[in-house]
């Protein structure tokens, strides 16, 4: 079964600094890779997505991933952190017929 | 994008009491939606999976006869916490899944369940 690793709890960065979460997978087969924000006492709101194609692949407010297939990651980045992007990012892996596993999360800080 | 709403989005109640939380897909079917509950500062956890049209699949751990799940239209799923008690304090969200090949997940707004 597919599953996710997200290294570092929690992430923070200088305004204006470059975002790097970190994120891993482990699946049998070729996998669809998720990042999902949530804000403060709302729900998980779709960032990117990775399913076929393209292995850059870039999403809402700047952010972009890359799928690596040979380092298993799905690393989500940001040239340059805004104080709006504080939120907690969950990357999530889905495969056909099977479904979506979520990591643990990783809470972003954006300090001034 | 689909959009999922989720009602109430805050309630507060007495122990002992039960509570109903709607999830609704708004644009499009879901034959398959998710609860799952949330601690402060902590990952999702997954109870249930919600079938439309048959009896929902459990996470192991979770209690079937105090969160009664029904899914009864292909647009509405809904989660009941019967005799709510101050540990069922959670925030609560659905998920519909869109039919895809990708098994994407669109999640509702959450609930915020304190129990008194």
């Amino acid at each position: 079964a597919q599953s996710v690793t997200q290294l570092g709890s929690h992430v923070s960065v200088s305004e204006g600094a470059l975002v790097l979460l970190r994120c891993n997978y482990s699946s049998s087969v070729p996998p669809y890779l998720f990042w999902y924000v949530q804000y403060p006492n709302q729900g998980l709101q779709l960032l990117l997505k990775y399913t076929t194609g393209a292995t850059l692949v870039k999403g809402i407010n700047g952010f972009e991933a890359e799928f690596k297939k040979s380092e298993t990651s799905f690393h989500l980045t940001k040239p340059s952190a805004h104080m709006s992007d504080a939120a907690e990012y969950f990357c999530a892996v889905s495969e056909r017929n099977n479904d979506m596993r979520f990591g643990a999360g990783t809470r972003l800080t954006v300090k001034p | 994008g689909a959009v999922v709403s989720q009602h109430p989005s805050r309630v507060i109640c007495k122990s002992g009491t039960s509570v109903k939380i709607e999830c609704r897909s708004l644009d499009f079917q879901a034959t398959t939606m998710f609860w799952y509950r949330q601690f402060p500062k902590q990952s999702l956890m997954l109870m249930a999976t919600s079938n439309e049209g048959s009896k929902a699949t459990y996470e192991q751990g979770v209690e079937k006869d105090k969160f009664l799940i029904n899914h009864a239209s292909l647009t509405l799923s809904t989660l009941t916490v019967t005799s709510a008690h101050p540990e069922d304090s959670s925030f609560y969200i659905c998920s519909a899944r869109v039919v895809s090949p990708y098994n994407e997940q669109f999640f509702g707004p959450g609930t915020r369940l304190t129990v008194l």
